[in-house]
């Protein structure tokens, strides 16, 4: 069955280090979005893309950053974690095109922790 | 811009109750919009969306929403809740032109035996 895991699913860091979520997705999906999850703010937007080379900010994407180098992939980078960082990530991908229904099919999320 | 309101951070309810979460909306434009479901340590799993035609949607679960563009809403019920319901629910909506769901800030439901 196609799928979209997300890895590490926990990882704990230091303020300043550089990390890297992946993403990965076997539906052949054009679109793939990041969001994380916090307390009272449900889930809000970091970056998504629409297709290979394309990438775009979403609502909450200071300090982070994606690329888009082929279909199955979209990695989150934190160029220097930060405490304000801590939370809970979620990849998800859609497919896209004129029968676009604008359903997302999320990932089981990685939980980041920066002390 | 759109934005998505859930009225209620938390909800507890018997089991056997009337479940009722609500969703408004606001949009500029006609939406399509989202009932997700999280249980713990899981990702988001969709429960039931409305793009167009009949109002009222039925979803897994037994979970239902009816779109109300007069009111700018779409509640989600249930009308027996079952000890399995207790997760977090989510309203999102998106627009036809565009592929990014905007979310609530969700609810949880917790079910009292």
């Amino acid at each position: 069955d196609a799928e979209i895991t997300q890895s590490p699913r926990h990882k704990i860091t230091e303020t300043g280090r550089q990390v890297t979520l992946a993403c990965h997705q076997t539906w052949n999906h054009n679109n793939m979005f990041w969001y994380r999850q916090d307390l009272g703010h449900g889930l809000r937007l970091i970056h998504y893309s629409y297709g290979v080379q394309d990438t775009n900010k979403g609502e909450v994407s200071d300090g982070y950053s994606v690329s888009r180098s082929n279909t199955e992939d979209l990695p989150l980078t934190l160029e220097s974690a930060a405490s304000s960082q801590t939370s809970v990530y979620f990849c998800a991908s859609s497919d896209g095109g004129s029968l676009n229904t604008g359903e997302l099919f999320f990932g089981e999320g990685s939980r980041l922790t920066v002390l | 811009a759109q934005s998505v309101t859930q009225l209620g951070s938390h909800v507890s309810v018997s089991e056997g109750a009337l479940v009722l979460l609500r969703c408004n909306y606001s949009s500029s434009v006609p939406p399509y919009l989202f009932w997700y479901v999280q249980y713990p340590n899981q990702g988001l799993q969709l429960l039931l969306k409305y793009t167009t035609g009949a109002t009222l949607v039925k979803g897994i679960n037994g979970f239902e929403a009816e779109f109300k563009k007069s009111e700018t809403s779409f509640h989600l019920t249930k009308p027996s809740a079952h000890m399995s319901d207790a997760a977090e629910y989510f309203c999102a909506v998106s627009r036809s032109n565009d592929y990014k769901l905007s979310f609530g800030a969700g609810t949880t439901v917790t079910v009292r035996a």
